[in-house]
């Protein structure tokens, strides 16, 4: 049974540091591995998707990467702003149906 | 709709109650999901439809629970004599043809059971 696991749990940075939120999994037969944003009682933005096959993606300040072997993915966030401040989660997909197995998610305060 | 929507985005019952969650999704997305999340953690899933028919519904608690997509677009989420242990938020997130594993999700409805 996959299980995923993000730490740390929560995360207080000041503003301007770059850093890295972790997520690893139990199975590494994986179809692919997405990161989502939560703001406070709102549902789930979708920030980066990375297939199996491949290593990393970027978009902007965020970047994604996958070592399937070792079962880990890392979230680097560079020059974090206030409004980044957000629970990430990490979500692992076993199959191409959109099932997704999750962790219980990193809180993030950025301060100013 | 330009987005998932989902209704009622609170809902308070008291337990033992019946409870209809409903959720509409992007349109012309043919995959829709449900997924509870409690307090403190990750969602989980309960079900997932493509079209009319329930693919995948191996996340559904108990008999309790019920979802269906009578026309392949809005979904009901059904939820029998409910307990406290069901309060959650419960979110439904669509997809488009040919997977890419792109999900969007609706804000959630957040269950409350007294």
């Amino acid at each position: 049974k996959q299980e995923v696991t993000q730490i740390p749990a929560a995360l207080s940075v000041p503003e301007g540091e770059n850093l890295v939120l972790n997520c690893s999994f139990t199975d590494s037969a994986i179809y692919n591995l997405q990161w989502f944003r939560q703001d406070p009682g709102k549902g789930l933005t979708s920030l980066l998707l990375i297939q199996s096959s491949q290593r990393e993606q970027t978009s902007g300040r965020l970047n994604a990467s996958l070592d399937k072997s070792s079962g880990r993915s890392t979230l680097y966030i560079a020059a974090s702003q206030p409004g980044d401040s957000a629970t990430y989660l990490c979500a692992v997909g076993s199959s191409n149906t959109g099932k997704l197995i999750f962790g219980q998610g990193t809180t993030l305060q950025v301060k100013p | 709709g330009a987005g998932v929507s989902q209704t009622p985005s609170n809902k308070v019952t008291e337990k033992g109650k019946y409870v209809e969650l409903r959720c509409d999704p992007i349109s012309g997305h043919t995959a829709l999901y449900w997924y509870r999340q409690s307090l403190g953690q990750g969602p989980e899933f309960l079900i997932y439809f493509q079209g009319t028919g329930a693919a995948d519904d191996s996340g559904l608690p108990n008999d309790r629970f019920f979802a269906v997509r009578p026309e392949g677009s809005v979904s009901t989420l059904k939820i029998q004599r409910t307990e406290r242990g069901d309060s959650a938020v419960y979110l439904c997130a669509s997809s488009g043809t040919g997977y890419t594993g792109e999900l969007f999700f609706g804000e959630g409805s957040r269950l409350t059971v007294l």
